[in-house]
């Protein structure tokens, strides 16, 4: 099963308001990453926090990590309808095989 | 930099014929390549990891002997889709990273239709 959980799994805002999107996981991370990903497009990569760290700050975007409640945060301010597109958060494990698992991503609609 | 490419971007292919997919590390050696594939309206599903002269590590439920994968070189890995079906059509994306520091970059991603 995928390790992140992410809620809502729609969400959808007028524009100039802030989105905020969650991410869940189960087990110990190294680092988690945002992306994000237009219809039909590939994926662009926003944001990667390490488990060291709380909180980053990208442009617009805010990420959080709480790596004792297994869970991170993205929060896009003043969002644009340009924001429109499906965001994923991506799980890089501590331990055990190296590879990233994808959350189940939320679809962000922001209407003009 | 840490650009990935793939190639082709989109490809359409008869029923029973075989695809091959590549997916390059422009600018950095890749140790390990990752294959993901993404149904519509769907997140992405780990197919299978693979190591620089290794066999491939596949996921629970990926049928290696359908989908081949080569990582023949530190900036090249290639994923073939072996007698393509319709169920088989998606989007399929590599990402490649190093062990220095478990960051993983994507590539833009390989639509494959099956007629």
């Amino acid at each position: 099963s995928q390790q992140g959980e992410e809620d809502p799994q729609a969400l959808s805002i007028q524009e100039g308001e802030n989105a905020t999107m969650n991410c869940s996981y189960k087990t110990s991370i190294n680092n988690l990453q945002w992306y994000r990903q237009n219809s039909g497009r590939g994926l662009v990569h926003l944001i990667l926090i390490r488990s060291n760290e709380r909180e980053k700050h990208s442009g617009r975007l805010r990420v959080t990590l709480d790596t004792s409640k297994k869970s991170s945060s993205l929060l896009i301010t003043a969002s644009r309808a340009a924001d429109t597109a499906s965001y994923f958060c991506a799980t890089g494990r501590a331990s055990g095989t190296y590879k990233y698992i994808f959350g189940t991503g939320t679809r962000l609609k922001v209407l003009a | 930099g840490a650009v990935v490419s793939q190639h082709p971007s989109w490809v359409i292919c008869k029923s029973g014929t075989s695809v091959k997919i590549e997916c390059r590390s422009l600018d950095f050696q890749a140790t390990t390549m990752f294959w993901y594939r993404q149904f519509p309206k769907q997140s992405l599903m780990l197919m299978a990891t693979s190591n620089e002269g290794s066999k491939a590590t596949y996921e629970q439920g990926v049928e290696k002997d359908k989908f081949l994968i080569n990582h023949a070189s530190l900036t090249l890995s290639t994923l073939t889709v072996t007698s393509a079906h319709p169920e088989d059509s998606s989007f399929y994306i590599c990402s490649a990273g190093t062990l220095l520091n478990n960051e993983q970059f994507f590539g833009p991603g390989t639509r494959l239709t099956v007629l």
